[in-house]
């Protein structure tokens, strides 16, 4: 499976955007880059998920580069419940749909 | 949320004793995973199922076996429990496909003594 990268942490203040970043220099064409979140003592939930085009959803939004090497996911307005480990995973169909998942970045959200 | 639950939630154990995670789904999805959650590792695969009867190792399967001999149930078996798989483990279900989400339980905290 292609690797992702990402920074081991990032901080925020309450009610405001978040970007987090993730790079997957090598990305193949098929691949489609998914993001997770998981809260403390829960398990992981599904964010959202993109190809090519940016997406936007009811919980973030996923930029991807027009290279499709990096991507962003986008919290528009952090809260104290968007504190949780996020991981950009890279999907593609060979695999079973198995998803490898990275230690992800962990989002700390000051009050 | 999706139907999928876990059992035990907790579980001691000593070194050497079998232990069975089962791993519950009432969304007949297609594939399940079992993976598992270590501080510094994050999450890594087991095992997983793409089928009744139908599994196959993920990237930390040594000392595991699994079982899937309906749609609903998938089992994770460790034949005899060391210390190293004290552990959080995780049980996930998917449609498939490059766009389905996989929806996780709750987990299972084991000990092994």
């Amino acid at each position: 499976d292609a690797k992702t990268t990402q920074p081991n942490s990032m901080e925020s203040n309450e009610e405001e955007p978040v970007h987090l970043p993730c790079n997957h220099s090598t990305i193949s064409g098929t691949d489609y880059i998914h993001w997770y979140r998981q809260l403390p003592s829960q398990g992981p939930e599904y964010v959202i998920h993109g190809l090519t085009s940016n997406v936007n959803n009811r919980m973030a939004s996923l930029a991807i580069a027009e290279d499709r090497k990096s991507s962003t996911l986008i919290l528009h307005r952090a809260t104290l419940r968007d504190a949780a480990v996020y991981y950009c995973i890279l999907r593609s169909g060979g695999s079973n749909y198995k998803l490898t998942f990275g230690k992800g970045t962990l989002l700390t959200v000051n009050p | 949320d999706a139907g999928i639950t876990q059992s035990p939630r907790h579980k001691v154990t000593e070194t050497g004793t079998p232990v069975t995670l089962r791993c519950h789904q009432t969304e007949n999805h297609r594939y399940m995973y079992w993976y598992r959650q270590d501080p510094g590792h994050g999450l890594r695969l087991i095992h997983y199922s793409y089928g009744v009867k139908d599994t196959d190792k993920g990237e930390v399967s040594d000392g595991y076996s699994v079982s899937r001999s309906k749609t609903e149930d998938f089992l994770l078996t460790l034949e005899s429990a060391t210390s190293s798989q004290t552990s959080v483990y995780f049980c996930a279900i998917s449609e498939g496909g490059n766009t389905g989400e996989l929806f996780f339980g709750e987990g299972s905290r084991l000990t092994v003594l």
